[in-house]
């Protein structure tokens, strides 16, 4: 089944604990993105990458780290988690990033 | 589920008529724009998309119209059903790139 796979699904954690948020895609998709979304803000870009080892920022990158060693692997890292952060979490991936975006489940982060 | 629009615009729609969504974006150079819907604890779904060479663009049930000269985009959906029931986004992408802006949605509700 194609599919867009984030882990965790749910994260509770404190300010300043390292925490790495993956993301796969079976769909040998070149284009994948992470968006957080809060409430009346809609979907705000953090990072995408266009293929691998190519990556670039969106919107609201402050706070994030992604890499792109491999196609099918986009992990989110937050080096130093705030508060700020907390949020829902959508990872994303297409074919070339001009045509549909397939979405994972999403990932409930807390920062206490 | 998660609740991601608390303070979203809504549209309440009788069961069978015409539902129009409305989304105005922000950048003259974008060139490609995309309609997402996302149900209540889920990621969001691609509904239809255009470009910007375009001006009118159906799917099933589905109709987009774009409106270049005063930056506006329309999602009409024909003979709404229960099912439609969600929150709709608008998306553009507003670089040569793949960095894509999403509208803040609108709330759909399909009553009987």
């Amino acid at each position: 089944e194609a599919q867009v796979t984030q882990n965790p699904r749910y994260l509770i954690t404190v300010t300043g604990k390292k925490l790495t948020v993956t993301c796969s895609q079976n769909m040998n998709h070149e284009y994948m993105s992470w968006y957080r979304q809060d409430p009346g803000l809609g979907l705000r870009q953090i990072y995408y990458s266009m293929n691998v080892e190519v990556t670039d920022k969106g919107d609201v990158p402050e706070g994030y780290k992604v890499s792109r060693k491999e196609k099918r692997n986009f992990p989110l890292i937050l080096e130093s988690p705030s508060p700020n952060q907390t949020s829902l979490y959508f990872c994303a991936s297409s074919t070339t990033g001009l045509d549909e975006q397939f979405f994972g489940p999403g990932t409930r982060l807390t920062v206490l | 589920g998660e609740s991601v629009g608390l303070h979203l615009p809504t549209l309440s729609v009788q069961e069978g008529d015409n539902s129009i969504i409305n989304c105005a974006y922000s950048n003259s150079a974008s060139d490609y724009f995309i309609w997402y819907k996302q149900e209540s604890g889920k990621g969001p779904q691609f509904i239809i998309d255009i470009r910007s060479n375009m001006d009118k663009r159906q799917g099933q049930r589905v109709t987009v119209l774009l409106n270049k000269t005063v930056k506006h985009l329309s999602l009409q959906i024909a003979a709404t059903q229960p099912g439609d029931s969600a929150v709709y986004f608008c998306a553009e992408k507003s670089d040569s790139w793949g960095k894509l802006q999403f509208g803040a949605g609108t709330q759909v509700v399909v009553t009987p």
